[in-house]
Order: C-alpha cells, then structure tokens, then sequence
C-alpha cells in the first residue's frame, strides 16, 4: 500500500544534542512538508519541498534543517539551536495537482530533556 | 494576513446527537477548503474538500460541510456522532496562488458521550 512512513514513533534526546527524524512516502509525490504540532497551536510549517534538491522555509524553520536528496525521503533535523523542540513532528507529502490534499504520516514525538 | 480560526476548542456531544464544528477564514478569494481529523497520537486523514461548484459537499464517514461565501465559512457537520468520531478536527485553507502552502486552524477536540 502506499502510504507516508516517519519513524521513529518516539524519540528522545538530550538537550544539546541534534536528532534527525526520518520520513520516507511511496506515493511519487514531489511535494513534502514538516509540520510541528504544539497543543492548543494546531499545525505550523517548519519547511517544505516541491521538487528534489529544493526546499524552503515554512512558518517556523529557526532551528531545524532539511534535505531533498531522493525524491522518497525528507528528512527533518533538530538542532540544539531550537529552543523549545518538544512536540509532536508531521510529514506530509502533496499530489501534483493544485488542490491535492495533504497526505499524512503517524507523526514522531520527541521528548528533550 | 491570512488566517483560519475554528473558535471552539472542545466540544462534547453525545451519541447520536448531531454535530457541527465551525470554521472561518479570512482571504481576499475563495480559497481551496479542507476538514482533516485526527485521532490520538496519529496522522491526520482528510475527511473533505471543497474547491468550486456545488457549496455542499459529502465527505467519509457520514461527514459534510457547507460553504458559505458570504460568511467565509466551511463548518462540518454531521448528523448522527457516534463514538468513534471522538478525535480532534482540523479545518485547513490553501489560498489558489500560494504555492501548495496550506494554513491550519488550531482544532476542536471532540467528546463524545456514551
């Protein structure tokens, strides 16, 4: 079936230390997005990519970084440069019509301590 | 600058009860619409879409909503909840020239009473 896998499902790091959270899609789409989701905020771009070895900044970029080397894969790192990096983490990936709706994986949580 | 707003955070309904959570947005055109929701700990699924034409439109798992330009408005409703709709919803709005971008609102929880 094709489908959005991110893994892991939870994560925990030090504070300090950079994580990369992994999200792989089967679906040939070449838009990808990250999304942080924060309770009570809903869901804020970090960064987006409509096309390999291209990505912009989203909403809330300071603080992670991003690669499109292969068209299935988006990677997603957190820094220790971000602040606060607790939460809920989404990849999504976006068919190439205009109106395509967003196709989702299960999210990672990461836990810093 | 544009945004969307779903005004109530929680709601609780019981079951069996009809539902509907509201949605507005601020844009200078009609926007494409979406209603994602989202259970526990998961993704989010698209319960539907509206892009033109007919201002009603039917989605899975018994759920519609209405378009309504005058109010800028796109509130799901549904007319029977059951339990397993407890989860929370998300309306979501691209505006036609940005780019792909979509803009979240910041969700109604959804109770459902036995």
């Amino acid at each position: 079936d094709g489908g959005i896998t991110q893994s892991p499902k939870y994560l925990f790091r030090k504070e300090g230390q950079n994580v990369t959270l992994s999200c792989e899609q089967n679906l040939n789409h070449d838009a990808m997005y990250w999304y942080r989701q924060d309770p009570g905020q809903g869901l804020r771009l970090i960064y987006y990519s409509q096309i390999v070895n291209d990505f912009q900044k989203g909403d809330i970029a300071e603080g992670y970084s991003v690669s499109r080397e292969k068209k299935e894969s988006f990677p997603l790192t957190v820094t220790s440069a971000q602040k606060n990096p607790t939460a809920f983490y989404l990849c999504a990936s976006k068919g190439p019509l205009n109106n395509s709706p967003l196709h989702f994986g299960n999210g990672t949580r990461l836990t810093v301590t | 600058a544009q945004s969307v707003t779903q005004p109530d955070i929680h709601i609780t309904v019981s079951e069996g009860a009809s539902l509907e959570l509201r949605c507005n947005y601020s844009y200078g055109a009609t926007p494409y619409l979406f209603w994602y929701v989202q259970s526990p700990g998961q993704g989010l699924q698209l319960l539907l879409k509206y892009f033109s034409g007919d201002t009603l439109v039917q989605g899975i798992k018994g759920f519609e909503a209405e378009f309504k330009r005058s109010q800028s408005s796109f509130n799901l409703r549904k007319p029977s909840v059951h339990w397993s709709d407890a989860a929370e919803y998300f309306c979501a709005v691209e505006k036609k020239s940005s780019g792909d971008k979509l803009t979240f609102g910041t969700g109604t929880r959804l109770a459902v009473r036995p």
